[in-house]
């Protein structure tokens, strides 16, 4: 699986947008992008998935540029229930829209929200 | 809440005793994932079913370890001889057929090994 790269931490204020970025420069040709967002003492959650260009959800919004090399999670007007850990995966998905198993988890970025 | 659950929540164990934690998936999901979080890391894969086979298995998952899922519903995870450096949040995933990468996670069985 491709290696991820995101940042450590990022602070924002409520109803403030926020955009964290994902590296993932080995990305393969079958990979799909994927976000988690974790709480503390709890399993992750997911957020939204793509494979290209834009993806919107009713949470937030996933950019992926054309090269795939790197992909933004968007979260619109943060509230302090957004303060959590977000992690960026890449994985493989077959035509049949399953993947092969298992997710890689990097260490994910710290967001904090304050008031 | 997802619709997955572990049991228990919580384990507070001495070192060289076993322990078992179940997990019982989203009914519908045929598979089943397993997975290892301590504190400041994301989570780590350990292993991984298909109904009832057990496809995938990582390098962590030593010999102490071991898992099932009989009749493919619910899944055991049994550590034995527990050690310190098992202490740790077990995390159980379940996912349907098609879902891409959207697995559903549980709430985790928090395991401190004294």
């Amino acid at each position: 699986l491709a290696k991820t790269t995101q940042p450590i931490s990022m602070d924002s204020y409520e109803g403030q947008e926020v955009n964290i970025t994902c590296s993932h420069n080995n990305i393969a040709t079958n990979d799909y992008i994927t976000w988690y967002q974790q709480f503390p003492s709890q399993g992750p959650r997911f957020i939204i998935q793509g494979y290209k260009t834009k993806v919107t959800n009713e949470v937030a919004s996933l950019f992926i540029p054309a090269d795939r090399k790197s992909s933004t999670l968007s979260l619109p007007r943060v509230s302090l229930s957004d303060t959590a850990v977000y992690y960026c995966l890449v994985g493989v998905i077959n035509a049949g829209g399953t993947s092969y198993g298992k997710l890689t988890f990097g260490q994910g970025t710290i967001l904090t929200v304050h008031p | 809440d997802t619709g997955v659950s572990q049991d228990p929540r919580h384990k507070i164990t001495k070192r060289g005793q076993n322990v078992t934690f179940r997990c019982d998936p989203i009914s519908e999901h045929n598979r089943l994932y397993w997975y290892r979080q301590t504190l400041g890391q994301g989570p780590e894969f350990l292993t991984y079913f298909q109904n009832e086979a057990q496809l995938e298995k990582s390098r962590l998952l030593s010999d102490r370890f071991s898992a099932e899922r009989p009749k493919g519903s619910f899944s055991t995870l049994e550590i034995q001889r527990t050690e310190q450096g098992d202490s740790a949040m077990y995390l159980c995933a379940s996912s349907p057929r098609g879902a891409g990468n959207e697995q559903f996670f549980g709430p985790g069985t928090r395991l401190t090994v004294l």
